[in-house]
């Protein structure tokens, strides 16, 4: 069974400074996509950065990189120079790769992430 | 191109009584899923839609359902309301790789 952990329920960081939020997940399929969202106060899911299982390089978003080790299951999230902005909460997700049908979407619990001015 | 709508935004109901919930998925997605949203449970998989046919379900009782319109819109019914079905209930709209949320539907159940 897929399942995704982020074992760090609350993180908090410095305005400027630089925050990595953990993420590991478990599956036995070798073609699948992972995916950071932020869910704001608004509530609504909006996606950070997302990577492919196949690719070694990490993915990078301007100030939001990953850490992805595929062999380890893991799957960080670093965010550079934080803004107040990026104050919410943070959910890891994995989604299986089906080829023509798309896989649904698994998340971890979520890190609630403050940044501190 | 507009956004997800989900509608309506907020909705208090009363133990017993039946619900639904409606997903406009971004113009040209076929697939539409929907997902409960619980301060204890976190986000759950309820299913999945994909040109009107469910592809896949959570395990949720019955009483949840859903179905898709031949324009990809969604609707999820709950019904014989439970205390423990107040959540937020988001909509994510996908046609390739990314999945698209909207803004969600706050159910309260009293």
């Amino acid at each position: 069974a897929q399942t995704v952990t982020q074992s760090q329920p609350e993180m908090s960081v410095q305005e400027a400074e630089t925050v990595t939020l953990s993420c590991t997940y478990d599956t036995s399929e070798s073609d699948y996509y992972l995916f950071w969202y932020k869910q704001p106060p608004s509530r609504q899911m909006i996606l950070v950065i997302r990577q492919e299982a196949y690719k070694q390089q990490n993915a990078t978003e301007n100030r939001f990189s990953v850490n992805f080790q595929k062999a380890a299951k893991s799957f960080s999230l670093k965010i550079s120079d934080s803004q107040l902005g990026d104050a919410a909460m943070y959910f890891c997700a994995y989604s299986p790769d089906r080829g023509s049908t798309l896989g649904r979407l698994y998340f971890g619990r979520g890190t609630q992430l403050t940044v501190w001015p | 191109k507009a956004g997800v709508t989900q509608t309506p935004r907020y909705l208090i109901k009363t133990r017993g009584q039946q619900v639904t919930l409606s997903c406009s998925p971004i113009s040209g997605h076929r697939s539409v899923s929907w997902y409960q949203q619980t301060p204890g449970q976190g986000l759950q998989f309820l299913f999945e839609y994909f040109s009107e046919t469910q592809r896949n379900k959570g395990n949720f009782p019955g009483r949840f359902s859903g179905r898709q319109f031949s324009n990809s819109r969604s609707e999820m019914n709950v019904s014989t309301l439970e205390l423990g079905d107040s959540a937020l209930y988001l909509c994510a709209s996908r046609e390739t790789v990314e999945a698209f949320f909207g803004q969600g539907t706050r159910l309260t159940v009293v």
